[in-house]
C-alpha cells in the first residue's frame, strides 16, 4: 500500500463550487504539504503543517484553506472554485531524518480541473 | 525568500552524461535536494548535498557550491527511463524551516 495517498486522484467541477481534496499518510510523519503544480511552474507551496496544531500559508494560500484532523490526515479546501485553480496538486510528507537528509515524499497527486 | 533557476529543457542521447545545473538566490538553505518526476506521475526523492562537493549515487551524482551559489545534478550512462524533469528543491533556514521552495523543473529528453 502507498504511504501517502491523495483523494480523489481525478476531479471536474464548476466554477463557484466547494471542494475537497484528501491526503492521508502512514508514514508517522510530522510535517505535511499541499503543493500545486501548473506547467512550467514547478511546485508552489499552498500550505503546510508541522504537527494537528500548526498550519502555515505558503507562497499562494489565498483562495485555498486547510485542515489538519490528525497527524495522518491533512486536507486541503477550495471554498469558491475558480478556472485559474485548473491545477495538478499533491500532497507531501517530510521527516527531519538521520543525517539531516530532508526528503520530501509526494503522494500520487490529484487532477483538478474547474470548468 | 528563495529563488531556484534551472534549464526549462535539455536533450541528450542513450548512454551520455548530462549535467542539470540549478543556481539560486537565497536567504540560507539548510541543503539542496533533487527531485525526479516522470509524466503524470509524483515527484521522488533522488539526491541530497547538505555540504559542498559531489554525492555519487550509482549513476546519478549532485554537487553544490554555496560560495558561488549553484548546484548541478549529473546523470551518466543515460537510460531512457531518465526521460523525466528533475527539479532542485531547498529547505528554508531560520523561522520557516519546515518550508521548501523548488525550482521549475527542467525537462529531459533522452533520444536513442
Amino acid at each position: 500500500d502507498a504511504d501517502v495517498t491523495q483523494t480523489p486522484r481525478n476531479r471536474i467541477t464548476k466554477t463557484g463550487k466547494r471542494i475537497m481534496l484528501e491526503c492521508s499518510q502512514t508514514k508517522g510523519h510530522d510535517r505535511m504539504y499541499w503543493y500545486r503544480q501548473d506547467p512550467g511552474l514547478g511546485l508552489r507551496l499552498i500550505y503546510y503543517s508541522f504537527d494537528v496544531k500548526d498550519i502555515n500559508k505558503g507562497e499562494i494560500s489565498d483562495g485555498y484553506s486547510v485542515s489538519r484532523q490528525a497527524q495522518a490526515k491533512f486536507s486541503l479546501s477550495l471554498e469558491s472554485a475558480i478556472p485559474n485553480q485548473t491545477a495538478l496538486y499533491f500532497c507531501a510528507t517530510s521527516d527531519f531524518g538521520g543525517d539531516y537528509i530532508d526528503t520530501q515524499y509526494f503522494g500520487p497527486g490529484t487532477r483538478l480541473t474547474v470548468l | 525568500g528563495q529563488s531556484l533557476e534551472q534549464p526549462s529543457e535539455v536533450t541528450a542521447v542513450e548512454g551520455a552524461i548530462v549535467q542539470i545545473n540549478c543556481t539560486y538566490q537565497t536567504s540560507g538553505f539548510y541543503g539542496l535536494s533533487w527531485y525526479q518526476q516522470h509524466d503524470g506521475g509524483a515527484p521522488t526523492f533522488l539526491s541530497y548535498n547538505a555540504l559542498d562537493g559531489l554525492e555519487e549515487t550509482g549513476r546519478f551524482s549532485s554537487f553544490l557550491s554555496r560560495s558561488d551559489s549553484y548546484g548541478y545534478l549529473l546523470l551518466q550512462e543515460l537510460q531512457m527511463k531518465d526521460s523525466a524533469s528533475y527539479f532542485c528543491a531547498v529547505r528554508d533556514l531560520g523561522y520557516n524551516f519546515n518550508k521548501f521552495y523548488f525550482g521549475s523543473g527542467t525537462k529531459l529528453n533522452v533520444k536513442p
